[in-house]
């Protein structure tokens, strides 16, 4: 059974601070990684996808990646209040992607 | 603009009634997905469709059906064989990049299933 794992948290951080969420997977052989945001009550939706080893930037979001160590993590720079929200790793196996259960970040203000 | 419509956004089901989920994409994506959500389960795979007129089971079909007949369509339909239909239900549409590497999904707004 392949896996994704996510500490469910909450995770809090104050405002304006690093938040760090982190992921680790099963299948070996997976090659697209994905980060989700996801509001209550609300669909989930893309904020970052990574597919080779080490970091990808995008604004106040880094994703990092090690393949050897099945290990994937999003870092939220200058955390706003906006971030509270749940985010979902996924990682793509032969023809869906895995989901992890989320873990539940709160800004503190 | 392109995206995934579902409907209704709430519906509510009574016992022993089938219901038929919608949801419409101009995205032009080959492969589309329902997923069914519940608080702490995190999402769960129902169905997919890779191409036109073939799907496949995921984790959860008991209980469910769908068609694809047209690309843009993939309706789900809860039949009462679901015991247990409450729930968050999301589709999902898919494609890959120019360089070929697979985008990620694209998710509809969701519809919220209650049995009354």
């Amino acid at each position: 059974q392949k896996e994704v794992e996510q500490n469910s948290g909450p995770l809090s951080v104050p405002e304006g601070a690093i938040a760090s969420l982190n992921c680790t997977y099963s299948d070996r052989g997976s090659q697209s990684f994905f980060w989700y945001r996801q509001y209550s009550g609300k669909s989930p939706e893309l904020i970052m996808s990574i597919y080779s080893n080490g970091d990808k930037e995008d604004g106040r979001f880094t994703a990092q990646l090690n393949k050897a160590s099945q290990y994937v993590s999003l870092l939220i720079r200058d955390s706003q209040p906006s971030d509270s929200a749940t985010y979902l790793c996924a990682v793509k196996g032969d023809d869906k992607i895995i989901f992890g259960k989320g873990t539940r970040l709160h800004i503190l203000p | 603009d392109g995206g995934i419509t579902q409907s209704p956004k709430y519906l509510f089901r009574k016992e022993g009634q089938n219901v038929t989920l919608s949801c419409e994409q101009n995205l032009n994506h080959d492969a589309m997905y329902w997923y069914r959500q519940d608080p702490g389960q995190g999402l769960r795979l129902i169905y997919y469709s890779q191409i036109v007129n073939d799907f496949q089971k995921g984790d959860i079909a008991e209980g469910y059906s769908v068609s694809r007949e047209k690309k843009e369509s993939f309706p789900l339909t809860v039949t009462s064989a679901q015991k247990n239909p409450t729930a968050f239900y999301l589709c999902a549409s898919s494609t890959y990049t120019g360089t070929g590497a697979f985008y990620g999904y694209t998710f509809g707004s969701g519809t919220r299933l209650t049995v009354v």
